[in-house]
């Protein structure tokens, strides 16, 4: 069974900095990687995904994926109070349901 | 935006109780999910489906049954409610699994007191 961990499990981070999350998996046939937001008292909303291993960045978000230590990461840049939220990552392997990650907590103090 | 309305958004129940919860999906997805949500657990699949009929096993599905009545209703449902199912369901949908986009309910919120 796919264990996916998240850390740290919380943090706070002050206004304009980078704020960088991490995420482990446990099966290396895992092919499809994705972080997902969700706003206190909100659904989980998709923010980006990768297939391949390296870099993909789209606006202030930024994954690095390397499949061979088994981890991917989100980086924000210039992290603003709108960026406090739940942020939970996701793997699926082989075709089946995506499995997701215990979350991490971001606080972004003004 | 692809549309997933869940129902109730709120329910409470006693120990041993039957509880259903209702899932819509206008999107024309094939796949649709339960998962729940536990501070500490983050979200874990229950159930999930491939269309109308079929039903597959997630993983944490002990207590719980589903069923897909039609390309749009997925339903759960909790025959012997304990506390330890006390938590924030959500239903979602995607148009494929494994890589696709998978689009989230608002959730609703059981108590089993």
């Amino acid at each position: 069974q796919q264990k996916v961990q998240q850390s740290p499990e919380s943090l706070i981070v002050p206004e304009g900095a980078m704020t960088s999350l991490n995420c482990t998996f446990s099966d290396s046939a895992s092919q499809y990687f994705a972080w997902y937001r969700q706003h206190s008292g909100k659904a989980p909303k998709a923010l980006m995904s990768i297939f391949s291993n390296g870099e993909k960045e789209e606006g202030r978000f930024t994954i690095h994926l390397n499949k061979a230590s088994l981890h991917f990461s989100l980086h924000i840049r210039d992290s603003q109070p709108s960026d406090s939220a739940l942020y939970l990552c996701a793997v699926s392997q082989g075709g089946r349901a995506l499995i997701f990650g215990t979350g991490t907590t971001v606080s972004v103090s003004p | 935006e692809a549309a997933v309305t869940q129902s109730p958004r709120n329910k409470v129940t006693v120990t041993g109780g039957n509880v259903t919860l209702s899932c819509r999906q206008t999107n024309s997805h094939n796949y649709m999910y339960w998962y729940r949500q536990d501070t500490g657990h983050g979200l874990r699949l229950i159930h999930y489906s491939y269309g109308a009929g079929n039903l597959q096993i997630g993983d944490v599905p002990d207590g719980y049954k589903a069923t897909r009545t039609t390309q749009e209703d997925f339903f759960l449902l909790l025959e012997l409610a304990s506390p330890s199912q006390t938590s924030l369901y959500f239903c979602a949908s995607s148009p494929g699994t494994g890589n696709t986009e998978v689009f989230f309910g608002k959730g609703t919120r059981l108590t089993v007191v």
